[in-house]
């Protein structure tokens, strides 16, 4: 079975502040991570991925995040943040088999002050 | 590349009648097809997996019989939900896998459903 853990379900900082959202995945198989933005009424738009390739992955937007086994992490970081960030991110683990969907962590919203 | 359709965005409806939500994958064939119910202010939750041709696995706690999915053809999904309840408001997602070099999934914009 897989799961990711979002540490944090609200996270605030200002603008021009490094934001640092956190995930943690359980995966009996190698994982396959990913982080979705989703603003308000809106369907999920895709970060970021990590498929077993390198583990500093970039993504849209000035975000990256980095795969650590050790640590079973998959934390999205971004150096400045921008009020338009501001938004519901959400943590997804699946595996690499066919069929498989992906599993969604309970989310961080993110807000973002001048 | 990778789009999937969903419709309709939004709809409301009675208590006791029903309401169908289409995915259409528009550039590629979608194999199995993955439907979410998201409540406000909460994470996507996995109601079910629908395979073409074969009958969709639902997870635990999802009615099967309330939730319709049919996947009969590998371009179109729906989920069908019977006797809709106001319980039942909530945000539908489906999502397609991505079987390709760039490995991923593909999500519909998603339906409102306000059951009044």
């Amino acid at each position: 079975a897989q799961s990711v853990t979002q540490l944090g379900s609200h996270v605030s900082v200002s603008e021009g502040a490094l934001v640092l959202l956190r995930c943690n995945y359980s995966s009996s198989v190698p994982p396959y991570l990913f982080w979705y933005v989703q603003y308000p009424n809106q369907g999920l738009q895709l970060l970021l991925k990590y498929t077993s390739a390198a583990t500093l992955v970039k993504g849209i937007n000035g975000f990256e995040a980095e795969f650590k086994k050790s640590e079973t992490s998959f934390h999205l970081t971004k150096p400045s943040a921008h009020m338009s960030d501001a938004a519901e991110y959400f943590c997804a683990v699946s595996s690499n088999q066919a069929g498989t969907a992906l599993i969604f962590g309970k989310g961080t919203t993110l807000s973002v002050s001048s | 590349g990778a789009v999937v359709s969903q419709h309709p965005s939004w709809v409301i409806c009675k208590s006791g009648t029903s309401v169908k939500i289409e995915c259409r994958s528009l550039d590629f064939q979608a194999t199995t097809m993955f439907w979410y119910r998201q409540f406000p202010k909460q994470s996507l939750m996995l109601m079910a997996t629908s395979n073409e041709g074969s009958k969709a696995t639902y997870e635990q706690g999802v009615e099967k019989d309330k939730f319709l999915i049919n996947h009969a053809s590998l371009t179109l999904s729906t989920l069908t939900v019977t006797s809709a309840h106001p319980e039942d408001s909530s945000f539908y997602i489906c999502s397609a896998g991505v079987q390709s070099a760039n490995y991923g999934y593909t999500f519909g914009s998603g339906t409102r459903l306000t059951v009044v």
